[in-house]
């Protein structure tokens, strides 16, 4: 069964800083990785989506890569601002139409 | 083009009742999944629906069940609820069934039982 896993569960840092999000899944076999933002008792918002066939995806100030084989991803946060305070979710798609998600990382970023 | 929909928003529960929550996928979609988020277990993939049909299943007991109406509009339904059933349902929609398409979220159903 797959298992997907977020290092760290939470994270604090101050505004202005880069930073990274770890992301591991213990089955390679996936079609996909996605992440995901989720505010506090709101729904999921799609961050980025990388292929299986990919390296990595870029949006905005973010950046998300893929290493398929060693079963890893990374999120990217480049100058972060408060407004990025949120949990942060991964998910693979693997043979079955659907997700299996992280445990999230907890982020907050300190005026 | 409007997102995901879902209703209610909130509900409150006693134990035992049962409950029928809605979602409505993005115009076009046709392809609707439920997933159970909940403080202990995260996001947990509940069932998928396409074309009014029963396409996967996650491992829940028989007390969840749902349906898809010819609209794609699908509910979701609980039955002789449980302490444990308190969580967000949050529902997706994708353009087809299948491993290539995209699943956008809707903003999710809180459900506590008391």
């Amino acid at each position: 069964k797959q298992e997907v896993t977020q290092i760290p569960a939470a994270l604090s840092v101050p505004e202005g800083e880069n930073l990274v999000l770890n992301c591991s899944f213990t089955d390679s076999a996936i079609y996909n990785l996605q992440w995901f933002r989720q505010d506090p008792g709101k729904g999921l918002t799609s961050l980025l989506l990388i292929q299986s066939s990919q390296r990595e995806q870029t949006s905005g100030r973010l950046n998300a890569s893929l290493d398929k084989s060693s079963g890893r991803s990374t999120l990217y946060i480049a100058a972060s601002q408060p407004g990025d305070s949120a949990t942060y979710l991964c998910a693979v798609k693997t043979g079955a139409n659907n997700l299996f998600f992280g445990t999230g990382t907890r982020l907050t970023v300190i005026p | 083009k409007a997102g995901v929909t879902q209703t209610p928003r909130y509900l409150i529960k006693t134990r035992g009742q049962q409950v029928t929550l809605s979602c409505s996928p993005i115009s076009g979609h046709r392809s609707v999944s439920w997933y159970q988020q909940t403080p202990g277990q995260g996001l947990q993939f509940l069932f998928e629906y396409f074309s009014e049909t029963q396409r996967n299943k996650g491992n829940f007991p028989g007390r969840f069940s749902g349906r898809q109406f010819s609209n794609s509009r699908s509910e979701m339904n609980v039955s002789t609820l449980e302490l444990g059933d308190s969580a967000l349902y949050l529902c997706a929609s994708s353009l087809h069934q299948g491993i290539g398409y995209e699943q956008y979220f809707g903003p999710g159903t809180r459900l506590t039982v008391t």
